[in-house]
């Protein structure tokens, strides 16, 4: 069955440094790939979109790879922030799937000043 | 980005009592809205996919006749979780999904309490 794996560990990242937070999956081939954030008691937050056939996308201070051979992206945060601290998730989605997305748990991010 | 809301934010009720949640979208219309259910550390799952104007389709395992949706204007859809019990206690969220785009805009979610 499809499977998405988040690190289920909170990620302690100081302030200022750069935060890697890994999405891993398998049994599926994502059309493309979503990172969203998430506050405690709140609704997810859509973040960035990177479809299959991009290496790389670029927010900000957001950065996020995709790397359909290993089934694997990474999410960066850099110079990150205290504010910066949420739950992170990703989800994947195929073009057939009328938009309905498979979602990994989440990674939390603690980044400490 | 669509801006949706949800109401009520928080609800408590004994075992039995039916609660409705509703989503609105305040900025566009949405023909398709998701509802999910959350528990804590865990992903969202998927519910039902509510179409306006026609039936939602439900997931596998989601019981279609305790999770009523209700889809009956482009601004507005209902969950009401009928004869709840403790177990279904959990944090209901909706998104919607704009039209040509893929991301999904997602309301501040209910938090269900059932003693």
């Amino acid at each position: 069955s499809q499977k998405i794996e988040q690190n289920s560990e909170a990620l302690n990242i100081q302030e200022g440094k750069t935060a890697t937070l890994t999405c891993n999956y398998t049994n599926y081939s994502p059309a493309y790939l979503q990172w969203y954030r998430q506050d405690p008691g709140r609704g997810p937050v859509f973040l960035l979109l990177i479809r299959e056939n991009e290496k790389e996308k670029r927010k900000e201070r957001l950065k996020v790879t995709f790397d359909t051979t290993l089934k694997q992206s990474l999410f960066h945060i850099t110079a990150s922030q205290p504010a910066d601290s949420a739950t992170y998730l990703c989800a994947l989605g195929a073009v057939d799937s009328n938009y309905q997305l498979i979602w990994g748990a989440g990674t939390k991010l603690i980044i400490k000043p | 980005g669509a801006v949706v809301s949800q109401h009520p934010s928080r609800v408590i009720c004994k075992s039995g009592t039916s609660v409705k949640i509703e989503c609105r979208s305040l900025d566009f219309q949405a023909t398709t809205m998701f509802w999910y259910r959350q528990f804590p550390k865990q992903s969202l799952m998927l519910m039902a996919t509510s179409n306006e104007g026609s039936k939602a389709t439900y997931e596998q395992g989601v019981e279609k006749d305790k999770f009523l949706i209700n889809h009956a204007s482009l601004t507005l859809s209902t969950l009401t979780v009928t004869s709840a019990h403790p177990e279904d206690s959990s944090f209901y969220i909706c998104s919607v999904h704009p039209g040509g785009t893929m991301e999904q805009f997602f309301g501040p979610g209910t938090r269900l309490t059932v003693l």
